[in-house]
């Protein structure tokens, strides 16, 4: 697509409950990036995928935080028992194959994630 | 580690100029930076390369000092539509692709 897609772009849920936030990337490009920005923050880095490799989930906070993304496209990031401090928007953002990187992001508009 | 950025706020009146910092601990392979306006989504604005010299396009310039770890974002003579969060992204030597972001820079230009 022209640009990275997320969805849903607003999203209120009970607490406890199990969220999918999903994210569509640039069409080619091979890297995908999970961030979370808390209200007035910087941005908080989750987990990020590479073409067929193993993904960095040194980021997520907790368990309950999980991610895959299929056929080296669209991704998901599942968040289970959701709690009140889950609240931020959560972004996804993808460039293009390069290690090291040598290309600037695409974020997409992100999620706003709202747990009451 | 999280770069560390400075000033945490600037805020001018049109046509002033604005130097926002960003520094680093760990030894860098490059520096992105970003801005973000209120509801959006960040956007790329240059990237500054290990060995790279100075860029920029038009009154939007930054520098990276590899052996203070410190890249410098500039802007001169400010537009309104540069108000924003500016975010440095740093990439470590052994990141992959994977930037750490510092907690952002918020630009407000007055009339």
């Amino acid at each position: 697509g022209a640009g990275v897609s997320q969805s849903p772009s607003n999203k209120v849920t009970e607490k406890g409950k199990d969220v999918e936030l999903r994210c569509d990337p640039i069409s080619g490009h091979t890297a995908l990036y999970w961030y979370r920005q808390s209200l007035g923050q910087g941005l908080e880095f989750l987990i990020y995928f590479q073409g067929n490799s193993a993904p960095d989930k040194s980021g997520l906070p907790s368990d309950r935080f999980s991610a895959e993304r299929t056929g080296g496209s669209v991704s998901t990031l599942t968040i289970q028992r959701t709690q009140q401090e889950d609240s931020a928007v959560y972004l996804c953002a993808s460039s293009e194959r390069q290690a090291p990187l040598v290309y600037g992001y695409t974020f997409g508009s992100g999620t706003r994630l709202t747990v009451v | 580690q999280q770069p560390v950025q400075s000033p945490q706020a600037v805020i001018l009146r049109e046509g002033e100029d604005a130097v926002i910092n960003c520094s680093s601990s760990k030894a860098l392979y490059s520096v992105h930076w970003y801005r973000q306006k209120h509801g959006e989504a960040p956007v790329f604005l240059m990237i500054l390369l290990k060995g790279g010299e100075q860029k920029g396009h038009e009154k939007i310039s930054a520098s990276f000092n590899e052996k203070k770890q410190q890249s410098s974002l500039y802007l001169t003579a400010s537009q309104l539509s540069y108000s924003g969060t500016y975010f440095c992204g740093l990439l470590g030597e052994t990141s992959g692709s994977r930037l750490t972001f510092g907690e952002g820079t918020q630009l407000t230009v007055n009339p």
